[in-house]
């Protein structure tokens, strides 16, 4: 059965940092792409970031650029997202999402976990 | 980036068909064959139904179908059956990158 886990949300200061984790299972990890999406509290859907299956291709929103740092660690089968220099814009719901191929070139997005969320406020 | 144009809402009695519209540019949507949907239920993650313009996911409904012209995507669901009730978004790829739709609610009369 395929699992995303996200963990890492939380409540923190403007400025501040976090980092999101997700945890795969129930899948070949190293042979698929991943993609982070947002929602704002009673928002739409946002794309913030995505990675190719090897992990050497990176893409992110404007909105995250320079901010935010996407990886994944094939011997933990785990995907992260580094969110630096936090703003109270960034406050969503963080989902990892499983891409239905290899190279981000997206036809769309198969499996999501269940969503963590990072609130941003002093 | 701005994000793909759908109705707020939409709303049909059972058995009914609707068609939910998406409009962006000829930079995203009509680039690309590379339009999915996302079915959402309140407090829950999103749903893959359609991807590649028009292919369902095994286990996804033949009541969902999607296609596109142009600059517009559409995403029909025949039979509008009670559970089909939730948040619907478009998405398409474009320039290394995605972009959503602004949402629809669906709501079964």
């Amino acid at each position: 059965e395929v699992q995303l886990v996200e963990s890492g949300g939380g409540l923190v200061q403007p400025g501040g940092s976090l980092r999101l984790s997700c945890a795969a299972s129930g899948f070949t990890f190293s042979s698929y792409a991943f993609t982070w999406v947002r929602q704002a509290p009673g928002k739409g859907l946002e794309w913030v970031s995505a990675i190719s299956g090897s992990g050497r291709n990176t893409y992110y929103a404007d909105s995250v650029k320079g901010r935010f740092t996407i990886s994944r660690d094939m011997s933990e089968n785990t995907l992260y997202l580094q969110m630096n220099s936090l703003r109270a814009e960034d406050t969503a719901v963080y989902y990892c999402a499983k891409s239905l191929t290899y190279y981000y070139d997206s036809g769309g997005c198969d499996y999501w976990g269940q969503g963590t969320l990072v609130t941003v406020s002093s | 980036q701005s994000a793909l144009t759908q109705p707020a809402s939409v709303s049909g009695s059972p058995g009914q068909s609707i068609t939910i519209s998406c409009t962006g540019t000829s930079s995203d949507v009509g680039s690309y064959n590379l339009v999915s949907w996302y079915q959402q239920h309140p407090g829950r993650a999103p749903k893959l139904m359609i991807y590649e313009g028009g292919k369902r996911p095994s286990g996804v409904s033949n009541r969902f179908s999607g296609s596109k012209s142009g600059n517009t995507a559409s995403l029909t669901i025949s039979g509008l059956q009670a559970e089909d009730e939730a948040d619907y978004y478009c998405c398409s790829y474009t320039n290394s990158r995605e972009v959503f739709g602004t949402g629809t609610k669906v709501t079964v009369l």
